[in-house]
């Protein structure tokens, strides 16, 4: 079955610092990958996507992710963080039409 | 603003009552979800709907039904709940479940936040 992980529960990064968030996932076929993003009582934001083609995505908000098939990696990067950008990030996985959602990294940003 | 609307956005309600979740989504997509979010949980699948038509039941308790009258709305009938059943509630809609399109990913609503005294 397909699974994702998220290895980190808690980050917290300076504003204006680089930010990269890990996402693992374990299935034999490409994946088709996504990031989404939840402020504080809402619902979930699509970041970015990948199914294939170019492993370098770029998402809203200034997100990037690199697919890495060697690795099973799906890292989400951004270069300069905001104090906005504070919020809880799940990476899911999309293989026999469901979405698999990892437990999630809650992100801090301190001033 | 999505184009998947959820109400109440709040719930709370006694074991014995019995109460309704609604979710309309405004995108023309033929695939919806309930999700179930409780906290240090990842998100759980409860439902799946395409076409109308219920695909997936992730093994979830009969005091949740589920009722898809059309492609755009998607209803979670609660009753006798447990405290633990106590949680965010997340619709989802996607054009189709299939990936083979390249079309699943998944638009959520803002939840219902569900409280079982």
């Amino acid at each position: 079955a397909q699974s994702v992980t998220q290895p980190d529960i808690h980050i917290t990064v300076s504003e204006g610092a680089s930010l990269e968030l890990r996402c693992n996932y374990s299935y034999g076929a490409t994946p088709y990958l996504f990031w989404y993003v939840q402020s504080p009582g809402q619902g979930l934001q699509l970041l970015l996507k990948y199914f294939s083609g170019d492993t370098l995505v770029q998402g809203i908000k200034g997100f990037e992710a690199e697919f890495k098939r060697s690795q099973s990696s799906f890292n989400l990067r951004k270069p300069s963080v905001h104090w906005s950008d504070a919020a809880e990030y799940f990476c899911a996985s999309n293989n026999d039409y469901k979405l698999s959602f990892g437990a999630g990294t809650t992100v801090t940003v301190r001033a | 603003e999505t184009g998947v609307t959820q109400t109440p956005r709040h719930l709370v309600m006694g074991m014995t009552n019995k109460k309704s979740l609604k979710c309309e989504q405004h995108l023309g997509h033929n695939a919806m979800y309930w999700y179930k979010q409780s906290a240090k949980k990842p998100l759980e699948l409860m439902f799946v709907y395409n076409f109308k038509e219920q695909t997936e039941n992730n093994s979830v308790p009969s005091r949740f039904s589920p009722e898809c009258p059309n492609s755009s709305h998607l209803f979670l009938h609660l009753h006798t709940l447990q405290p633990e059943d106590s949680a965010l509630y997340l619709c989802a809609s996607s054009q189709d479940i299939y990936r083979g399109d390249g079309n699943t990913e998944a638009f959520f609503g803002q939840g219902t936040r569900l409280t079982v005294v």
